[in-house]
């Protein structure tokens, strides 16, 4: 079945910028999405990218795709210590039994330092 | 935005009681609802995908005897935890869509932290 593979954290110092990276194996993925998760909370939406793009740009997020690589990655830009906080990748099957479910990684944690 | 309303957020219960969560788009209509489950420090699990009027589809492994859904209404479904246990001890998180297409259309509830004693 699918599979997102994501490393398991990341410490940074404010004001830096930070790179979560995420790898998949359904080549046929057709929305790959980034959530984050604060503790105890359920997920907050950040951003998501279309199969057939290569960037996506939002204020501070910048998402990278690289289909052949099957390789996806978040940048946060000046990060702040409100950062802190689990972050997915997660993947939308494209169709049969898949269609519709969000395969989730297990989740960066990302560690803002002052 | 869309917003899904998850209840209760904690709830903590005896060893043989049931639990109901309830789960609830409030201003859109959730043709299709799925329920997560995430034990500590790890992933999401999707435990089950139920469709408005229609009979939930299970995931492997997930015992739907024991996790009873219903989808009664396109605005609420329910996860009612059967004869809890203290391994069902988990946060357990619902997430919806309206399923005119998958883009950015996954809103997730807050979910609800259950402890079984």
């Amino acid at each position: 079945g699918e599979d997102v593979e994501q490393s398991l954290f990341l410490s940074v110092r404010e004001g830096d910028s930070s790179v979560i990276n995420c790898t998949y194996t359904d080549s046929s993925s057709t929305y790959l999405y980034w959530y984050k998760q604060e503790p105890g909370a359920g997920l907050q939406l950040l951003t998501y990218i279309f199969s057939n793009m290569d960037m996506k740009q939002d204020q501070r997020l910048t998402v990278l795709l690289n289909k052949k690589d099957k390789h996806l990655s978040l940048r946060i830009a000046d990060t702040q210590t409100g950062d802190s906080a689990i972050y997915f990748c997660a993947e939308s099957g494209a169709g049969g039994t898949s269609y519709g479910k969000l395969t989730f990684g297990q989740g960066t944690i990302l560690t803002v330092h002052p | 935005g869309a917003v899904v309303s998850q209840h209760p957020s904690r709830v903590i219960c005896k060893s043989g009681t049931s639990v109901k969560i309830e789960c609830r788009s409030l201003d859109f209509q959730a043709t299709t609802m799925f329920w997560y489950r995430q034990f500590p420090k790890q992933s999401l699990m999707l435990m089950a995908t139920s469709n408005e009027g229609s009979k939930a589809t299970y995931e492997q492994g997930v015992e739907k005897d024991k996790f009873l859904i219903n989808h009664a209404s396109l605005t609420l479904s329910t996860l009612t935890v059967t004869s809890a246990h203290p391994e069902d001890s988990s946060f357990y998180i619902c997430s919806a869509t309206t399923g005119q297409g998958f883009i950015g259309g996954y809103t997730f509830g807050s979910g609800t932290r259950l402890t079984v004693v």
